[in-house]
């Protein structure tokens, strides 16, 4: 079945240092790739999405590629801020009704 | 921005007991799901909802669930009788068109508590 794995947390980093939270899928078909990011004590916003190979992704200094060869989504930003302190998840979309398969979620620490 | 509603942000529930949680989808989303997210875990779907009639359904999604749209609003959660594993976070989501490209998006969500 389908499934998405993410790399394990907590990572901890300091301000304005480079981040990558790698994400791998296993799906069939041509599926919608997502990340959505949980703020302490809030819902899960979207924070950027991909929906066919090759596309990039991207929002607020984040960036994520859909890589078709390597079933690879890997979230990245150049320089992390304090507020970038979250819990990330990617997430996949295969079908209509699109419902949403979660990774386990990488918690983000970033120290000033 | 619309956004998505959910009430009560927090329920306290004795075993066996019933509970409805309560969501507002965005006004023109014709697609509305449940998810939950029990602590320290991945968030798991639970149902997707169209047309006034469940689209899909994962296994956790038991005879003890159910969902219902009783107004032209409001998109709610029973759990018949609660046990002690229901304790987790319950996100609701919508989104416009249902498509694998579509955005959905999550409400706050409601955390359920069940002693």
């Amino acid at each position: 079945g389908n499934s998405v794995t993410q790399m394990e947390g907590p990572v901890t980093l300091s301000e304005e240092a480079f981040l990558t939270i790698n994400c791998t899928y296993t799906a069939t078909g041509y599926p919608s790739l997502f990340w959505y990011v949980q703020y302490p004590g809030e819902g899960l916003q979207l924070l950027l999405k991909a929906t066919k190979a090759d596309d990039k992704g991207s929002n607020k200094g984040f960036e994520a590629t859909y890589r078709k060869e390597t079933t690879s989504f890997h979230l990245e930003k150049g320089s992390v801020q304090v507020s970038d302190s979250a819990v990330y998840f990617c997430a996949l979309s295969a079908h209509q009704g699109g419902k949403l398969i979660f990774g386990q979620g990488t918690e983000l620490s970033v120290k000033p | 921005e619309p956004e998505v509603t959910q009430t009560p942000s927090h329920q306290v529930t004795q075993m066996g007991q019933e509970v409805i949680l309560r969501c507002v989808p965005i006004s023109n989303h014709l697609y509305f799901y449940w998810y939950r997210q029990i602590l320290g875990q991945k968030v798991e779907f639970l149902v997707s909802f169209y047309n006034n009639e469940i689209s899909e359904k994962s296994e956790i999604f038991d005879d003890q669930f159910s969902v219902e749209r009783p107004d032209g609003s409001n998109f709610t959660l029973k759990i018949r009788s609660t046990k002690l594993e229901d304790s987790a976070m319950y996100f609701c989501a919508s989104s416009e068109q249902g498509g694998h490209t579509d955005t959905q998006y999550f409400g706050p969500g409601t955390r359920l508590t069940v002693l």
